[in-house]
């Protein structure tokens, strides 16, 4: 079946652009979640959903990290006035709610600030 | 709050050879444990995870890992590695409350033939 789709895979930004990322987690899971990666790190927890409600944005590194999800279904991260430090590895990923410790992962988009 | 240590960035072994990739974490509260493999330019999939039960869990491809309470750890083994199995390495530890998952930094395993 269809795993977690991400769009679009790399993205090149201009240092002071906008972006934004979209998840498209496997239909049915509930809980949806937002990852960064840093080049030779592990990945770092940003935002959580479950269905709509955003119950978890402890993670999100400053006011210019934005998410949604306003249908409870296909996600969007945009990251306002990009910096050179935003360069990284953007997962998402999606679980079903009664077993939301397996989360499965999308291939991740790519984001570069310049 | 909760943590995981990777303790080798980088392990290179002969294939065939047995592999151990350790894995430590601190938490104050009783935690989940998960292993994913990550392939050049592929999302994180989950190897085996720890939950509950029998502190030997192990995945279909022949790793397994071991939940040692006393020593905080959750060591992956196997006892003899194919070059399909070179790949990033990532444990993870979550919260049976919470949702997130913590990360560690990851172990590149290369398998020379």
């Amino acid at each position: 079946g269809a795993g977690v789709s991400q769009s679009p895979r790399y993205k090149v930004a201009k240092r002071g652009q906008d972006v934004a990322l979209r998840c498209d987690p496997i239909s049915g899971h509930v809980s949806l979640f937002w990852y960064q990666q840093a080049l030779g790190q592990g990945p770092e927890f940003l935002t959580y959903f479950q269905n709509e409600a955003q119950l978890d944005k402890s993670g999100l590194p400053s006011d210019r990290f934005f998410a949604e999800r306003p249908e409870g279904s296909v996600s969007t991260l945009k990251i306002q006035r990009t910096q050179q430090e935003d360069s990284a590895v953007y997962l998402c990923a999606s679980s079903l709610r009664r077993d939301r410790n397996e989360q499965f992962f999308g291939p991740g988009t790519r984001l570069t600030v310049l | 709050a909760q943590s995981v240590t990777q303790l080798d960035s980088q392990v290179p072994v002969f294939e065939e050879a047995p592999v151990e990739l350790r894995c430590n974490y601190s938490s104050s509260v009783s935690v989940y444990l998960f292993w994913y493999v990550q392939y050049p330019n592929q999302g994180l999939q989950l190897l085996l995870k720890y939950l509950s039960g029998s502190t030997l869990v192990k995945s279909i491809n022949g790793f397994e890992a071991e939940f040692n309470k006393s020593q905080t750890s959750f060591h992956l083994r196997k006892p003899s590695v194919h070059i399909s199995d070179t790949a990033e390495y990532f444990c993870a530890v979550s919260q049976p409350s919470g949702s997130r998952l913590t990360f560690g930094e990851g172990t590149q395993l290369t398998v020379n033939p």
